[in-house]
């Protein structure tokens, strides 16, 4: 089975610009998580799709919106970027349970 | 407030001994622990995993011991190989609405020396 991969796998914005990533997950998994990675802080919940809903979401502000398609393929969406959101982004599917399965992730600079 | 916390923000250890990672929850509705592996330029990778209902799992060199009165869990590595040389997360989740979704340590850089 191909894994979890995330386009673009790089992306260079600049202040007050929006941004799309996007995440296919393993075929046959329906629940897609995004997770934000910053230096010393581990991994930060952003949100959970599920068949198309968002099923939890993390402690983000509005400017973080995602939306998940019938194919179970999901895009994370930030609006008016700030320098704060360079990170890591990871997309993580997963069939059923405790186990997630991560892709290799956006890097997103914010100039 | 951290739920999920790695103290020790690095580890160095020489080849052949012993790794010992260590993690600490406050969040008593965490009844599923997971360890994951993360090397630069790629996601997290699955590593081990125990219930709440268990004190210990094994799988090879790796083995995670839980300790649920004082809500500390600890992965042990034997024998240590360069090949570890990675970051380490520790995770915890509980059932929630049927959702897994778990919560993450900050990490520790495990640094194994040939």
């Amino acid at each position: 089975k191909a894994g979890v991969t995330q386009t673009p796998r790089y992306l260079i914005k600049t202040r007050g610009q929006q941004v799309t990533l996007s995440c296919s997950p393993i075929s046959g998994h329906r629940s897609v998580s995004w997770y934000q990675q910053t230096p010393g802080q581990g991994l930060q919940f952003l949100f959970e799709y599920f068949s198309e809903t968002q099923r939890n979401k993390g402690n983000f502000p509005g400017r973080f919106s995602g939306r998940q398609f019938s194919n179970s393929r999901s895009e994370m969406n930030v609006s008016t970027l700030e320098l704060g959101d360079s990170a890591l982004y990871l997309c993580a599917s997963s069939p059923y349970g405790h186990e997630q399965f991560f892709g290799p992730g956006t890097r997103l600079t914010v100039l | 407030d951290q739920q999920v916390k790695q103290n020790s923000p690095s580890l160095s250890v020489q080849e052949g001994r012993i790794s010992i990672l260590n993690c600490d929850y406050t969040n008593s509705m965490f009844d599923y622990f997971l360890w994951y592996k993360k090397y630069p330029a790629e996601g997290p990778t699955f590593l081990i995993s125990i219930s709440s209902i268990k004190d210990k799992n094994e799988d090879g060199r790796f083995t995670v011991f839980l300790n649920k009165s004082a809500k500390h869990l600890s992965l042990h590595i034997v024998p240590s190989q360069p090949g570890d040389s990675a970051v380490y997360f520790c995770a915890a989740s509980g059932t929630a609405g049927g959702s897994y979704i778990p919560t993450f340590g900050r990490g520790t850089s495990l640094i194994v020396h040939p």
